[in-house]
């Protein structure tokens, strides 16, 4: 299994630039997550998706956007890359919670995206 | 609101002896508790869950987590650490479709 798989790897942005950062996840789950890892200030989230068709906002939104585009991909769009968005991106899935309200599922994290803006 | 809190930056701790690594929580309800490890250039990985009504919790490597609500703390142990340990630990609270994070305790196992 593949698990949660993000490209590319690594980019550099010139200030102004746009990007999108791609997310899959093979494991038929319904929330997906986007976060952005900066030392010292552990995982932000920036936008999450509970289903498919559905965003909603995190901590930390602005100079981002989302697309939930099937039940499979979650891609986080740059418009105008800035220097303080330089950092880690991590895409992340879980379970749905469910009827139940039960949040003991984990997340599943993809190795990131290490984004630098010059 | 929830929040969980990494008191220390850093643990340095030589091979072979018990680690502790520290996490306090403030949620309202049942608290959903995790530990998650990220070794470099990887993303997060799931180590163990706080299960209701178990004070000790066992995990993946050897780990386990004391759940003490009296003090609203999850701390992440282990009886032997190894140097293979050494790496970035996280602990996490999961609310309503929201997962917050602590800042990181980097664990440092010394030859």
């Amino acid at each position: 299994n593949a698990g949660v798989t993000q490209t590319p790897k690594f980019q550099v942005l010139k200030t102004g630039q746009s990007m999108t950062l791609q997310c899959a996840q093979d494991m038929n789950h319904n929330s997906m997550y986007w976060y952005r890892q900066d030392p010292g200030m552990g995982l932000r989230l920036i936008y999450y998706s509970a289903s498919e068709g559905t965003t909603d906002k995190g901590e930390v939104p602005n100079g981002y956007n989302v697309s939930r585009l099937n039940k499979r991909e979650f891609s986080l769009r740059l418009e105008s890359a800035a220097p303080s968005q330089t950092s880690v991106y991590f895409c992340a899935s879980s379970e749905d919670p469910g009827a139940a309200r039960s949040y003991n599922s984990p997340l599943h994290f993809g190795n990131g995206t290490r984004l630098t803006v010059t | 609101a929830q929040s969980v809190a990494q008191p220390e930056d850093q643990v340095n701790v030589a091979e072979g002896n018990p680690l502790t690594v520290k996490c306090t929580y403030s949620v309202s309800g049942n608290p959903y508790l995790f530990w998650y490890v990220q070794y470099p250039n990887r993303g997060l990985q799931f180590l163990l869950k706080y299960i209701t009504g178990d004070n000790l919790v066992k995990g993946s490597y050897g780990f386990e987590a004391e759940f003490n609500k009296s003090q609203t703390s999850f701390h992440l142990k282990k009886p032997s650490a190894l140097v293979s340990d050494s790496a970035l630990y996280f602990c996490a609270g999961r609310g309503y479709q929201k997962v917050t994070f602590g800042t990181g305790t980097k664990l440092q196992v010394i030859p």
